[in-house]
């Protein structure tokens, strides 16, 4: 079967770096997308990565490794407005989107 | 800015109501998407389109079909509700490559089905 990992809830510090991990096993590989929702509200596109390495943008910065099947998106300067579920989805062969639970990140003072 | 909306943000219905959710998108998108959203799941892909009249089932179509008549709009039908199909459901559209590109959301409708 298909099957993305992410860690279900995350805390972090103010002004602090996380690493949030997204591990899949799924049927080929197309890309893999990372989404952020702030309760209630609707999921928004942060990165898209097709090949390896990191992607920088901002304060916000993703990671792939297909070999792995491992991404992590980083945030660096954490502000409580980050406080977010983050979402990780892959295309899979068929060019199909497999979501990730989403980790829930908790930012404290 | 792409702007996809749903008709309602909250909704109550009874059991064996017929429900219509409604989402329109404003970028001339070729693709739209229905999914619902569930604590401690991904997101589930309900129904999804690619052009208009078209339709395609996701993971999880049961008690569930849809309409799109026109570009713009996509509805889900729920024929006739019941208390498992209490969620949220989440409306999106992308342009190009159905797969590969990026999808825009609309803020959601909570649906209780008591």
């Amino acid at each position: 079967g298909q099957n993305i990992d992410q860690p279900t809830e995350m805390t972090a510090t103010e002004g602090a770096i996380v690493q949030i991990n997204c591990t899949y096993q799924t049927s080929g590989f197309n890309g893999l997308f990372w989404y952020q929702q702030h309760a209630g509200e609707a999921p928004t596109f942060l990165s898209y990565n097709v090949l390896d390495g990191l992607e920088e943008k901002g304060r916000f910065s993703s990671f792939l490794s297909r070999s792995k099947g491992y991404s992590y998106l980083l945030l660096k300067e954490l502000q409580m407005k980050d406080s977010a579920s983050y979402l990780c989805a892959v295309v899979d062969s068929n060019y199909q989107l497999i979501w990730g639970a989403g980790t829930k990140l908790i930012i404290k003072p | 800015d792409v702007k996809v909306t749903q008709s309602s943000r909250y909704l109550v219905k009874r059991t064996g109501e017929k429900v219509f959710l409604e989402c329109v998108q404003d970028m001339d998108h070729e693709n739209m998407f229905w999914y619902r959203q569930d604590p401690g799941l991904g997101l589930r892909l309900i129904y999804f389109s690619y052009d208009v009249k078209m339709k395609e089932k996701g993971d999880i179509p049961e008690g569930y079909s849809v309409s799109r008549e026109k570009k713009e709009r996509f509805s889900l039908i729920l024929e006739s509700a019941s208390t498992n199909q209490t969620s949220m459901y989440l409306c999106a559209s992308s342009s190009g490559n159905i797969g590969s590109d990026t999808q825009y959301f609309g803020p959601g409708t909570r649906l209780t089905v008591l």
